[in-house]
């Protein structure tokens, strides 16, 4: 069964409003989470490393205050985009890895269309 | 400095085919190496992995994948393919810390009937 839950599903906002994405490591506790974005019929862009307890790294041209990593507890992760725009509009996908050298899991990942 | 490189973006077979899907990778330092497979609208599933050991790995669904160091290569092949295998298939690497992993650009594995 699915070990890395993400909601919602899919969400349609209007532009300027923010939307807020949960990751939830079902039965691990997860230090790092990692957020992707993926474009269609694209590979996964790694956006930012989300570390419980401390602020997340964010790759090179993600825009830190557009798109906020809360990584609050050892079994949850958000990422909130702020002000989003249609350009915002994507498909982001969770993951973590269960123990240090184990494969990264997935979350269903969320479809954001901005309106 | 990793990478990977899936060669062939689009692949078609037909069903009962022999299924081939190429990843070449670069590593400083050992690989673990992943295949995972996407369905639309949907996040990924792993398929198999090598970290250490037999380097020729099988997963789920039939497939497996054999690592060639001298080639740095991890291609993934299925004997017989099935219409329910059309999806994205994405080949990826680490340093095997759980940390970063990188992805390649993706194949979209078609079945004909």
């Amino acid at each position: 069964g699915a070990v890395v839950s993400q909601h919602p599903s899919w969400v349609i906002c209007k532009s300027g409003t923010s939307v807020k994405i949960e990751c939830r490591s079902l039965d691990f506790q997860a230090t790092t989470m990692f957020w992707y974005r993926q474009f269609p019929k694209q590979s996964l862009m790694l956006m930012a490393t989300s570390n419980e307890g401390s602020k997340a790294t964010y790759e090179q041209g993600v825009e830190k205050d557009k798109f906020l990593i809360n990584h609050a507890s050892l079994t949850l992760s958000t990422l909130t985009v702020t002000s989003a725009h249609p350009e915002d509009s994507s498909f982001y996908i969770c993951s973590a890895p269960r123990a240090s050298d184990s494969p990264l899991h997935f979350g269903n990942g969320t479809r954001l269309t901005v309106t | 400095a990793q990478s990977v490189t899936q060669l062939g973006s689009h692949v078609s077979v037909s069903e009962g085919a022999l299924v081939l899907l190429r990843c070449n990778y670069s590593s400083s330092v050992p690989p673990y190496l992943f295949w995972y497979v996407q369905y639309p609208n949907q996040g990924l599933q792993l398929l198999l992995k090598y970290t250490t050991g037999a380097t020729l790995v099988k997963g789920i669904n039939g497939f497996e994948a054999e690592f060639k160091k001298s080639e740095t290569s991890f291609h993934l092949t299925k004997p017989s393919a099935h219409m329910s295998d059309a999806a994205e298939y994405f080949c990826a690497v680490s340093e095997g810390t759980g940390n970063q992993f990188y992805f390649g650009t993706g194949t979209s594995l078609t079945v004909i009937p």
